[in-house]
């Protein structure tokens, strides 16, 4: 069974600073993996999809790379703001279909 | 275009009633999926519909339950509710079954009283 991993948990940071979210997987037969947001009792925002022939993808101040054969992605934030607070979640999708397996999150709280 | 729309927003039942819960997805897209989500458990797959037809299901008993439409919007059913089952329940849209970016609606807080 496909098991997501996400560190660190929780991360405080000042404005300004550059930062990197880790995601690790477990089976590396993956189809897509994609990056989300959340913000407290809300749905989930899509940030970037990575398919599995690809090695990165860059949307404005987010870079998210992936290496199947180790199981790992990033998220690279740059010039963090305090409306990047938020959880964000990593999750891959199966070969089989939509069906997401997701990482426990990382807390993101950017300090003004 | 809009985006994927969960109704209710808010639901409170009570042990051992059962709750539908609906969701629409983007126009377009075909592929329906369900999560629920716990601050113990995080967020698990319930289960996916493409086409009205129920394509994979997650690790959940019997009681919960769904089914699709030819419009593509998708009800979930939750019979003899349990106080476990309190939990935000997402529906994500996807435009088929080619693992295309998904796309979550806001989510339907469900509280098991």
């Amino acid at each position: 069974k496909q098991e997501v991993t996400q560190i660190p948990a929780a991360l405080s940071v000042p404005e300004g600073e550059n930062l990197v979210l880790n995601c690790s997987f477990t089976d590396s037969a993956i189809y897509n993996l994609q990056w989300f947001r959340q913000d407290p009792g809300k749905g989930l925002t899509s940030l970037l999809l990575i398919q599995s022939s690809q090695r990165e993808q860059t949307s404005g101040r987010l870079n998210a790379s992936l290496d199947k054969s180790s199981g790992r992605s990033t998220l690279y934030i740059a010039a963090s703001q305090p409306g990047d607070s938020a959880t964000y979640l990593c999750a891959v999708s199966s070969r089989t279909g939509n069906q997401f397996y997701f990482g426990t999150g990382t807390s993101l709280t950017v300090i003004p | 275009k809009a985006g994927v729309t969960q109704t209710p927003r808010y639901l409170i039942k009570t042990r051992g009633q059962q709750v539908t819960l609906s969701c629409s997805p983007i126009s377009g897209h075909r592929s329906v999926s369900w999560y629920q989500q716990t601050p113990g458990q995080g967020l698990q797959f319930l289960f996916e519909y493409f086409s009205e037809t129920q394509r994979n299901k997650g690790n959940f008993p019997g009681r919960f339950s769904g089914r699709q439409f030819s419009n593509s919007r998708s009800e979930m059913n939750v019979s003899t509710l349990e106080l476990g089952d309190s939990a935000l329940y997402l529906c994500a849209s996807s435009q088929d079954r080619t693992n295309t970016e998904a796309f979550f609606g806001q989510g339907t807080r469900l509280t098991v009283v």
